[in-house]
């Protein structure tokens, strides 16, 4: 059965530095993968996918992923974070029928 | 263009009382999935309907809870005899097809909570 693993459940970072969140699959075959954001009260958003091809990926908002088959993550970047950054990210892998499954989330909170 | 559209974005009732949460996907998309939200849990997939085929039931936590998508575009999701652990938001997804290589675009869920 395919899972995903996000270990930080917290993390908090200074305005303007850097960023990574990590995530890690278990998927039997070549994974589509993706990343989500979600501020309260709201939906998710998605920020970038990975399908196949370049294995680092760019999305909305200035974030990047980048996928490594051989340590099975595809773990989610910024180089310079800004306040309105802070939400919970998760990512998620894409199984039969597309059905997503879900890592339990990172909650981002972003110091001034 | 109009993204996926939840109704009510809020639902408080009473434990036993039966609920039912509305999506209006994309226009034009044949995919749609409903999803749970809960503090316990994470994320969960509950169902999932793809054109005209049979959805797939494979997430449903109990025979309390049911779906339906009528005319391949607007989807229901019921919960009957509610009980406190059916306290979540429920998400629903629509997707262009099933194809793999889609997102899925959420709508932004109905927070249910049970008394």
């Amino acid at each position: 059965a395919q899972s995903v693993t996000q270990p930080d459940i917290h993390i908090t970072v200074s305005e303007g530095a850097s960023l990574e969140l990590r995530c890690n699959y278990s998927y039997g075959a070549t994974p589509y993968l993706f990343w989500y954001v979600q501020s309260p009260g709201q939906g998710l958003q998605l920020l970038l996918k990975y399908f196949s091809g370049d294995t680092l990926v760019q999305g909305i908002k200035g974030f990047e992923a980048e996928f490594k088959r051989s340590q099975s993550s595809f773990n989610l970047r910024k180089p310079s974070v800004h306040w309105s950054d802070a939400a919970e990210y998760f990512c998620a892998v894409g199984g039969a029928g597309n059905m997503l499954t879900f890592g339990g989330g990172t909650r981002l909170m972003v110091k001034p | 263009g109009a993204g996926v559209s939840q109704s009510p974005s809020n639902k408080v009732t009473e434990k036993g009382k039966d609920v039912e949460l509305r999506c209006d996907p994309i226009s034009g998309h044949t995919a749609l999935y409903w999803y749970r939200q809960s503090l316990g849990q994470g994320l969960e997939f509950l169902i999932y309907f793809q054109g005209n085929s049979a959805p797939d039931k494979s997430g449903l936590p109990s025979d309390r809870f049911s779906a339906e998508r009528t005319g391949g575009s607007v989807s229901t999701l019921t919960i009957q005899r509610t009980q406190q652990e059916d306290s979540a938001v429920y998400l629903c997804a629509s997707m262009a097809d099933a194809v793999r290589n889609q997102p899925q675009h959420f709508g932004d869920g109905t927070r249910l909570s049970i008394l």
